[in-house]
């Protein structure tokens, strides 16, 4: 499968617990971002990554909540101190090209998160 | 505020019926519009418009955007029990990073046999 690949695919933690997801992109895609779904809404930008440089974040990203691509590659979304309200459907994208080839995502299958 | 809506909400059909889903947005300095189908988790691709009146189609699926109106409808014929989904209308802006979709809320479709 060469598509967008997410582990965890469920976690189900305690609150006050740290958590990492992982989203390997499709390979030659330069661009990889972290949406976020709760239930009965589309999903909202979290932060996006060109190439290992994290070029954006949105203003949901509070301070308990990282993310890396050291190499370019794969990335990593952590949430420190989880909290109830963390509890959604965390979505990786990544996409290529020039223009107007960046704006279509290609989706991975997300990481369902409940925080208890 | 940037916002897209999506009407309806959820819809019911019987196989065979045509639909049309409607996505009106408010966004500063539109770029771009885009269709995706969510069945279970990942959002899959339908169509990019970023021209009006021009018809975008795909077997039986179609999308047209209207830059005037600020609007979009996706119309499905001879709808199948395959294509019950979410439907999810998102839109882009210039002057942002350009995977920074704002989308609406979908339409869940379920197709009855």
């Amino acid at each position: 499968d060469t598509g967008v690949s997410q582990d965890p695919r469920h976690k189900i933690t305690k609150r006050g617990q740290n958590v990492t997801f992982r989203c390997d992109p499709i390979s030659e895609h330069n661009r990889l971002y972290w949406y976020r779904q709760t239930l009965g809404q589309g999903p909202e930008f979290l932060t996006y990554f060109q190439n290992e440089a994290q070029l954006e974040k949105s203003r949901l990203l509070s301070d308990r909540f990282s993310a890396e691509r050291p190499k370019g590659s794969f990335s990593t979304l952590e949430i420190q101190r989880t909290e109830q309200g963390d509890s959604a459907m965390y979505l990786c994208a990544s996409s290529h090209g020039q223009g107007f080839s960046n704006e279509k995502l290609f989706f991975g299958s997300g990481t369902q998160l409940s925080v208890l | 505020e940037d916002k897209v809506v999506q009407s309806p909400l959820s819809l019911v059909v019987h196989e065979g019926d045509t639909v049309t889903l409607n996505c009106s947005y408010e966004v500063t300095n539109f770029r771009s519009l885009l269709w995706y189908k969510q069945e279970k988790k990942a959002p899959t691709f339908l169509f990019m418009l970023t021209s009006s009146g021009i018809e975008k189609k795909s077997g039986r699926l179609s999308s047209i955007l209207d830059k005037k109106e600020l609007f979009s409808i996706l119309n499905i014929t001879a709808t199948q029990t395959g294509d019950s989904a979410i439907y999810l209308c998102a839109v882009t802006r210039y002057g942002g990073s350009q995977g920074n979709l704002i989308f609406g809320k979908g339409t869940k479709l379920s197709v009855k046999p």
